[in-house]
């Protein structure tokens, strides 16, 4: 098993769609969690963290299950710019060892 | 604030040559990240360093690459000889130092290698 596995993508939307991409993680252990859009031929930059009990940012929310180790980011209203590639990371064993998923990519259509 | 530097943008050697990058984080983060992000796939941890400390290298294929951070600051990254699988974009990235804390990665633009 992957430590982070994300949906393989990729997803293409309407402008205004409601899209969700999920990812697991295989160590029970992993304490803090992260969502990372990259542009192409861009690095990663940070879009949020994901806390324990959910966390919500304008149009993305992002949801922890640590039972299940899964973690899920949904983006309402999609625009243009939402366009890009997202990355699922753990921190692994707590001392910031930082992994990443694949990532999932996402166009938006107008 | 200056970002994470990283040089050179772009390399292109030929397979078993040697190859080395150079990356300088933000000031004050004590650790400094490199990745491996070949295209279409996600970025892989190669090196956690803490300081000048290894935190973590158990991805790194140490037959062929080798990292350092001798003094804590800035870092480098080689390959000797590279293969034609080495192509990719190598990543250094930095944080600051809070154990179990939400730390937020600052990334370099990249060191992009191709291998011919």
């Amino acid at each position: 098993r992957k430590e982070v596995e994300q949906d393989p993508g990729p997803f293409n939307v309407p402008e205004g769609a409601t899209v969700a991409f999920n990812c697991t993680y295989s160590n029970s252990a992993s304490q803090s969690f992260f969502w990372y859009r990259q542009d192409c031929r861009k690095e990663p930059k940070l879009l949020m963290s994901v806390y324990s009990s959910g966390n919500e940012d304008g149009r993305f929310t992002a949801q922890l299950n640590r039972a299940s180790q899964y973690i899920s980011l949904l983006i309402r209203d999609s625009k243009l710019s939402d366009s890009a590639t997202y990355l699922c990371v753990v921190n692994m064993k707590g001392n910031n060892d930082m992994r990443f998923g694949a990532g999932t990519r996402l166009t938006v259509k107008p | 604030e200056a970002g994470v530097a990283q040089s050179p943008r772009y390399k292109i050697i030929e397979k078993r040559q040697s190859v080395a990058f150079w990356c300088n984080p933000i000031s004050g983060h004590a650790t400094l990240y490199w990745y491996q992000q070949i295209l279409g796939q996600g970025p892989k941890l190669l090196i956690q360093f803490q300081n000048n400390g290894v935190v973590d290298d158990s991805q790194l294929p140490k037959d062929r690459f080798s990292a350092e951070r001798l003094k804590g600051v800035d870092s480098t990254l080689k390959i000797q000889p590279a293969k034609l699988e080495d192509s990719a974009v190598y990543l250094c990235a930095s944080s600051s130092i809070r154990r179990w804390a939400n730390e937020k990665l600052f990334f370099g633009s990249g060191t992009q290698l191709s291998v011919l």
